[in-house]
Formats: C-alpha cells, sequence, structure tokens
C-alpha cells in the first residue's frame, strides 16, 4: 500500500540544538515529494519540493535531501519562530493522488 | 506568489443545515482539492477537480459535494450538515500532477456543527 510515514511524531529542541525529521515513502512513480510547514489553526504552507534522489534544497535553517526511499528535513540552530508541525507529502502518479505523511510536531524552546 | 483564498476562517452551522464553502484561487491552476483535516488522522481528501466542470472523488466524499463552474472557484457544498462534520476544511490548488507541482493551500475554514 503507497504511504508517507513521517518520524518522531513529536521532537521537542532547545534553541541552537540542530536535529532531523524524517519522511519515508512508499508511493511508486514520484512525481516531487514536498515539505510544508503548518502552523496552528493555519493552512500548510509550501517549503520544498525535491524531484530526484541526490537533490537537496535549502531555506534558510531548513534544508531538505532526498533519497530513493526517504526524505529528511535537517533543521540547523533552530529558533523558537520554527515551531510548527512538519509535513511531507508525496505527489505520486495517480490524478488527484497525494499521499500526506501525520507530520511532526516540532517544538523549539528558549 | 500563489493566493488560494477560502471565504470563512470560522464558520458555525446548525445540523441539517445546507453549507459551503467557497475557495478562489487566482494562479489559473487547473486543478483545485478539498481535503479536511481532524486531529490524529491527518488530511483526507474529499473531492478534487482537473478541469472545469470536472470532479472525482476522494476517499471521503459521502455527505459533501461539489461545484466548478469557473476555473479560479471550487465550492464544497454540505448538502445536510451533521456533527462529525465538524472540522477544519482546507482547499488547495496545483498545476496538472504531470509538472510535479506542489499544492498551494489556503487558510482553511473551522466549522463547528452543532
Amino acid at each position: 500500500e503507497d504511504q508517507v510515514t513521517q518520524s518522531p511524531e513529536a521532537l521537542r529542541l532547545q534553541e541552537g540544538e540542530s536535529s532531523s525529521l524524517n519522511c519515508s515513502y512508499t508511493v511508486s512513480g514520484l512525481r516531487g515529494l514536498f515539505w510544508y510547514r503548518q502552523d496552528p489553526g493555519k493552512g500548510p504552507e509550501f517549503l520544498f519540493t525535491l524531484y530526484s534522489a541526490g537533490e537537496e534544497k535549502e531555506k534558510e535553517r531548513l534544508k531538505a535531501t532526498l533519497t530513493k526511499k526517504e526524505s529528511f528535513l535537517h533543521i540547523t540552530a533552530p529558533k523558537p519562530e520554527d515551531s510548527a508541525t512538519y509535513l511531507c507529502v508525496d505527489r505520486g502518479s495517480t490524478l488527484g493522488r497525494l499521499y500526506f505523511g501525520r507530520g511532526t510536531q516540532l517544538t523549539v524552546w528558549p | 506568489d500563489v493566493k488560494v483564498t477560502q471565504s470563512s476562517r470560522y464558520l458555525v452551522k446548525r445540523t441539517g443545515e445546507k453549507v459551503f464553502l467557497e475557495c478562489v484561487q487566482d494562479m489559473d491552476h487547473e486543478n483545485m482539492f478539498w481535503y479536511r483535516q481532524d486531529p490524529g488522522l491527518g488530511l483526507r481528501l474529499i473531492y478534487f477537480s482537473y478541469d472545469v466542470k470536472m470532479k472525482e472523488k476522494g476517499d471521503i466524499p459521502e455527505g459533501y459535494s461539489v461545484s466548478r463552474e469557473k476555473k479560479e472557484r471550487f465550492s464544497l457544498i454540505l448538502e445536510s450538515a451533521s456533527t462529525n462534520q465538524t472540522s477544519m476544511y482546507l482547499c488547495a490548488s496545483s498545476l496538472p500532477a504531470g509538472q510535479g507541482s506542489p499544492l498551494h493551500f489556503g487558510n482553511g475554514t473551522r466549522l463547528t456543527v452543532t
């Protein structure tokens, strides 16, 4: 069964403590692996698209990487404002079908 | 930047009412989607549309219908609202999947059915 699994479900970091979030996917025919940030009560905000193994994208303290089975979102020296839920999404190859992970809830405390 | 606008941030309706949730996007995207998001269940696809007047059922279409009369607008209709439809509703749009386009989401409508 096609699915996307994120780990850990929740992560608490002290400000400045770098870490990584994991997303593993089994969906065949990858048409794009997306990372989103979602703040409470708001819609997901698009961060990155990754298409092929070995690809990397960066934005401020965030860096996303992709292998054939996994993607990682690395957070370097996080700040409290990075606290949010981070979602991993696989576009898949079926019309209209995207596969969402359940998200990692990140809390960064001062 | 892509902008997806949902007409209401918060909505309170009574059981049995007909409810309309409106969504407009300004980037001429072919695809539009309606999801609901519930704690512990993640995002679940209700309906999507890949062209004007075209629609496809998602994973949980029961109790819902949609309308897409114009490319930029996609409406979700709750024919007779029930308490189990209390949820956060998210609209999204994208280019066709073949172009690997990400979804762009609106800020959601928090619907409470009492």
